[in-house]
Parts: C-alpha cells; structure tokens; sequence
C-alpha cells in the first residue's frame, strides 16, 4: 500500500517562481490536508478539503492555492514564491475529520 | 480556535529511564487527542491516541493519559531505547476541525 504520495520530495525556487505540490492517496480517504513544518513551530495547517471539489483555508492560507479536483489528489500552488515560503510540507489524509490524520513523506522546499 | 501547548521541547533520557511529555489544549469541545512520532525524514505516523471518553491508554511502552478537567494530556513512554528518539508531536480536535499540534518534542534516548 502506498497511502500518501507526495510528489517532488526535494525542490529549489527562485524568489517569484511558481509551482505545484502533488499529493495522492490511495486509501479513499474524504478529508486531505496540507501542513507546513518550521523549527520550533510545530505542524502548521494550510489548507484542507472535506471532500472532492471543496476546499478551505487553515492557520497559514496566505500565498497558496489548493485544488481537489479528483477525490484521490490535493494540490498545493505557490503563484509566486517568497523565501518566507521555504519550509517542509506535508500532505495528510483521513477517513473522517478530527480521526487518525496518514502524513505523507514531505517536501521540502528552498525559496532563494 | 484550539491551541495546543506542549512541553518541553527537547528531553534526554538515559536508555532504560521513563520520558512524559506534556500537553495542554484550549477548547474544552476538544474530543480527540492523538500523538505522532517523527523520524528523521519522515512524515509523523500515528503511535497512540484517546478520545475523550476515556482517562488512560496503555500500548506495551506507551501509554497516554487524559485530564478533561485540567484540558491536558500526556504521553508516557517506560524503558525507553534508542529508537524512541524522535520528535513527538501532540493534537486535538473536535470532531468536526482538522487536527491542532503542539510544537513538538525532541527526545533523545542516549544509550
């Protein structure tokens, strides 16, 4: 079973480029979600979705755009890069909201 | 919204010894408490939780005890090894939020 795939694992951005985080689950899962993970500041929530099509914001929305267009994948858009953005995030799924969250293994990524 | 404390955020402990470390939370809806272990590398992976239904949890070295009135919570690991080193992350939620986490807790097992 492969449960959370994030894809890339590693990734360096110029200041104002953009790009797209891939997660994908295989386990039906309806809740998916996106973290950032600083030193020292914990696992912090970006965005999430409840479901195929919906998306909403959490802690830390600000400069990031996700999308949920198939039940299976969540993605996460940075329009335009800022090295505030450079941190590790990670993709989590559950069967239902507030239950036992499957984290995927992370992206990091450097904005320089 | 919830807010989680947990403490303290790094804790050596001999081989053999017990480790606790501590959270607290805010919103007393707060219904489920799950805690995640973090390897090097890794994404968290769940290694025990309790609902709020419930004041102890016992999984061979782990175990997590709930305090609802003092809305905090904890986790226990006895005869600890060097693979218990990690960073361990606390959580809550409500049900019906996505989960809240502490900042997390450097334990270094040394052998």
């Amino acid at each position: 079973n492969a449960g959370v795939t994030q894809t890339p694992k590693f990734r360096v951005l110029k200041t104002g480029q953009s790009m797209t985080l891939l997660c994908a689950q295989d386990m039906n899962h309806e809740y998916m979600y996106w973290y950032r993970q600083d030193p020292g500041m914990g696992l912090r929530l970006i965005h999430y979705s409840v479901g195929e099509g919906t998306t909403a914001k959490g802690e830390v929305p600000d400069g990031y755009n996700v999308s949920r267009l198939k039940k299976q994948n969540f993605l996460l858009g940075l329009e335009s890069a800022a090295p505030s953005q450079t941190s590790v995030y990670f993709c989590a799924s559950s069967s239902i909201r507030g239950a036992e969250a499957f984290f995927g293994q992370g992206t990091r990524l450097t904005v320089v | 919204g919830e807010n989680v404390e947990q403490h303290p955020s790094t804790l050596s402990v001999q081989e053999g010894d017990s480790a606790v470390i501590k959270c607290t939370y805010s919103d007393s809806a707060s219904n489920y408490f799950p805690w995640y272990k973090q390897e090097l590398g890794k994404g968290p992976q769940l290694i025990i939780d309790i609902r709020s239904n419930v004041g102890e949890k016992k999984d061979q070295r782990i175990a997590v005890t709930l305090n609802k009135t003092a809305k905090h919570f904890s986790l226990h690991i006895t005869e600890t090894q060097p693979e218990d080193s990690a960073v361990y992350f606390c959580a809550a939620s409500k049900g019906n939020t996505p989960l809240v986490f502490g900042k997390g807790t450097r334990l270094s097992v040394i052998a």
